[in-house]
């Protein structure tokens, strides 16, 4: 089993339209977990990190659910810009040398 | 200043050569890491300096020595490389639990 699974997609969807991304860790000693955007040939830039209460920023909501090992990114409103990879991340150790495991990414098309 | 900066953006080398990649961040973060992307993939983790001392190396050929000469620069020595370590060499930095990592934008490296 992977550490961090992710569905590939593509999610091809509208503009305007709500969208959810589910990833489930394998690591229940997990610490923290972001979910970062990654547009084509550029770096990964952090979206936002997850926490157990849920958080949200303007369009975008995360939530963690520990007893499941899930998380989830929720996209209201779809912009065409948020056309992207989203990657789901999972911080599996504590200690200064962290090593984020990263999950293959879900691409996301938002159309016209 | 809260950015990971790479040099060169992009490299062009050939299996004889010797080059360096080089990042810099001036964030104060104390974890500095290599990563390696190939294409549709996600990033993989090469090395770890956890306060400039090398704490992780992902079983990585010998053809690719990381430096850190200080707590704000991270170097990646290049030599002999094959075709098939052509891809993104992300650099990134972190400062502690909890927090994500910061990415710089990558150098672009072909072997020819």
């Amino acid at each position: 089993r992977k550490e961090v699974e992710q569905d590939p997609g593509p999610f091809n969807v509208p503009e305007g339209a709500t969208v959810a991304f589910n990833c489930t860790y394998s690591n229940s000693a997990s610490q923290s977990f972001f979910w970062y955007r990654q547009d084509c040939r550029k770096e990964p830039k952090l979206l936002m990190s997850v926490y157990s209460s849920g958080n949200e920023d303007g369009r975008f909501t995360a939530q963690l659910n520990r007893a499941s090992q899930y998380i989830s990114l929720l996209i209201r409103d779809s912009k065409l810009s948020d056309s992207a990879t989203y990657l789901c991340v999972v911080n599996p150790a504590r200690g200064s040398a962290r090593q984020l495991t990263f999950g293959s990414g879900t691409q996301l098309t938002v159309l016209p | 200043d809260t950015e990971v900066t790479q040099t060169p953006k992009h490299l062009v080398m050939g299996m004889t050569n010797k080059k360096s990649l080089k990042c810099e961040q001036h964030m104060g973060h104390r974890a500095m890491y290599w990563y390696k992307q190939k294409a549709k993939k996600p990033p993989e983790l090469m090395f770890v300096y956890s306060y400039e001392k090398l704490s992780i190396n992902e079983s990585v050929p010998s053809r690719f020595s990381p430096e850190c000469p200080n707590s704000s620069l991270l170097n990646l020595h290049l030599h002999a490389l094959q075709p098939e370590d052509s891809a993104l060499y992300l650099c990134a930095s972190s400062q502690g639990d909890n927090y994500g990592y910061t990415f710089g934008s990558g150098t672009r490296l072909t072997v020819v």
